[in-house]
């Protein structure tokens, strides 16, 4: 069964802090890949996604995420990190042609101010 | 413009009960998804619909779960004789296509007792 597997469940850090979210995914034909975030109390909501072209790709609120396909993976940066990014994030896969999306369990980021 | 609106936020339920949770996609968005989260997991792909055609019922874990979207806009998910596993934040999300953005609606929190 495909699966998406984000190994930190739970993180701190302290503002301007860098961040790196890991999510790798075990399906080893073409995917599409997708970073969501849910803030407190808020709906889910996409921050970047990736379907073809530049492996490294840039969201809103200046998240990016590279591709490595060799490594099956689509981890999630930033390089300083604000106590307004205190979210779960999610990462997710959808199988090039299929509908279905696979999510990851979710990293929850608390960032200290 | 109007979000994704779910109904109701919360349901409580007694086990070998139905219920039905609705989802009001976004004006003009032909794909609809229905998720599951279950406590500390990921989101689970249950069905996806997209226009008229028929729904991808492949996520859908069991067949006393059943869902259908009615002249291409409203969704209604039903569980059939409810058991306490059912127990879950049901998500709905819509998007204009299958490659666009989904939008996600906040959720209807089953319990099923």
């Amino acid at each position: 069964a495909q699966s998406v597997s984000q190994h930190n469940h739970h993180v701190i850090l302290s503002e301007a802090a860098s961040l790196e979210l890991g999510c790798n995914y075990s399906y080893g034909g073409t995917v599409n890949l997708f970073w969501y975030v849910q803030y407190p109390g808020q709906h889910l909501q996409l921050l970047l996604k990736y379907f073809s072209g530049d492996p490294l790709v840039k969201g809103i609120k200046g998240f990016e995420a590279e591709f490595i396909k060799s490594k099956f993976s689509f981890n999630l940066r930033k390089p300083s990190v604000q106590w307004s990014d205190t979210a779960e994030y999610f990462c997710a896969v959808n199988l090039y042609n299929f509908n279905k999306f696979y999510f990851g369990s979710g990293t929850k980021l608390n960032v200290k101010p | 413009g109007a979000g994704v609106s779910q109904s109701p936020s919360n349901k409580v339920t007694e086990k070998g009960k139905d219920v039905e949770l609705r989802c009001d996609p976004i004006s003009g968005h032909t794909a609809l998804y229905w998720y599951r989260q279950s406590l500390g997991q990921g989101l689970e792909f249950l069905i996806y619909f997209q226009g008229n055609s028929a729904p991808d019922k492949s996520g859908l874990p069991s067949d006393r779960f059943s869902a259908e979207r009615t002249g291409g806009s409203v969704s209604t998910l039903t569980i059939q004789r409810t058991q306490q596993e059912d127990s879950a934040v049901y998500l709905c999300a819509s998007s204009l296509n299958r490659r666009e953005t989904q939008y996600f609606g906040p959720g209807t929190r089953l319990l099923v007792l």
